[in-house]
């Protein structure tokens, strides 16, 4: 069965933090994404990466960043966390190539910025 | 750049009858996908169903059915037979088939299923 997981369900940080979110697929895909889902506005891509060490920025990347050393985490990283990056944070992995293949969502992260 | 534009915020229907949600899209693109995502409450996102662009026939998953008019950019979800289990946000997503593999996402419906 497949599977993307997150490390937190829920968390709490305060503003001027940085805040390290991680992701982990075990279906060996080389592509991974970062979204925020905010309601109102569906969901948003911030980063993704088609490969270890590769990373291209999506529609919103001010304020993070993303790390990818292995294949199988994707991380973001919230350099200084601000009350406006309060949202609700998904993870999703794919089969490269140009077909349309499915993305696989993790749970998400809601992350609450005081 | 593409968009997609779901005017429905929410939904409701009752059990056992059949839905109807909504999805526009925009783009210059010949080729590319379009998908229905359900994320259920506290749940994980799946895919609900697929339409290839270059094919005429509409996508059909059991109960779930798209109305597909690549002329007019348009791309609907039918839920028949609508179940108790339907009940979640729905997202409807594009993406190109060249290029980036990302996936650009509509605003969501939420459908609500009354018993």
């Amino acid at each position: 069965d497949v599977k993307v997981t997150q490390s937190s369900r829920y968390l709490v940080k305060r503003t001027g933090e940085k805040v390290f979110l991680e992701c982990v697929q075990d279906m060996d895909h080389e592509n991974m994404f970062w979204y925020r889902q905010d309601p109102g506005l569906g969901l948003r891509l911030i980063y993704f990466s088609y490969d270890v060490k590769m990373k291209e920025k999506g529609d919103i990347p001010e304020g993070y960043s993303v790390s990818r050393e292995k294949k199988e985490r994707f991380s973001l990283i919230l350099e200084s966390a601000s009350t406006n990056q309060t949202s609700m944070y998904l993870c999703a992995s794919s089969r490269p190539g140009l077909a349309g293949f499915e993305q696989y969502f993790g749970p998400g992260t809601r992350l609450t910025v005081t | 750049a593409q968009t997609v534009t779901q005017s429905q915020p929410e939904m409701s229907v009752q059990e056992a009858e059949t839905v109807t949600l909504s999805c526009t899209y925009d783009t210059s693109e010949s080729d590319y996908y379009l998908f229905w995502y359900k994320q259920p409450p506290s749940r994980q996102m799946i895919l609900v169903i697929r339409q290839e662009a270059y094919k005429q026939q509409n996508a059909t998953e059991n109960r779930f059915s798209v109305n597909f008019q690549k002329a007019a950019k348009s791309f609907s979800l039918k839920i028949s037979d609508s179940q108790l289990g339907d009940a979640a946000m729905y997202f409807c997503a594009y993406r190109s088939a060249a290029g980036a593999q990302k996936l650009v996402f509509g605003q969501g419906t939420r459908l609500t299923i009354n018993p």
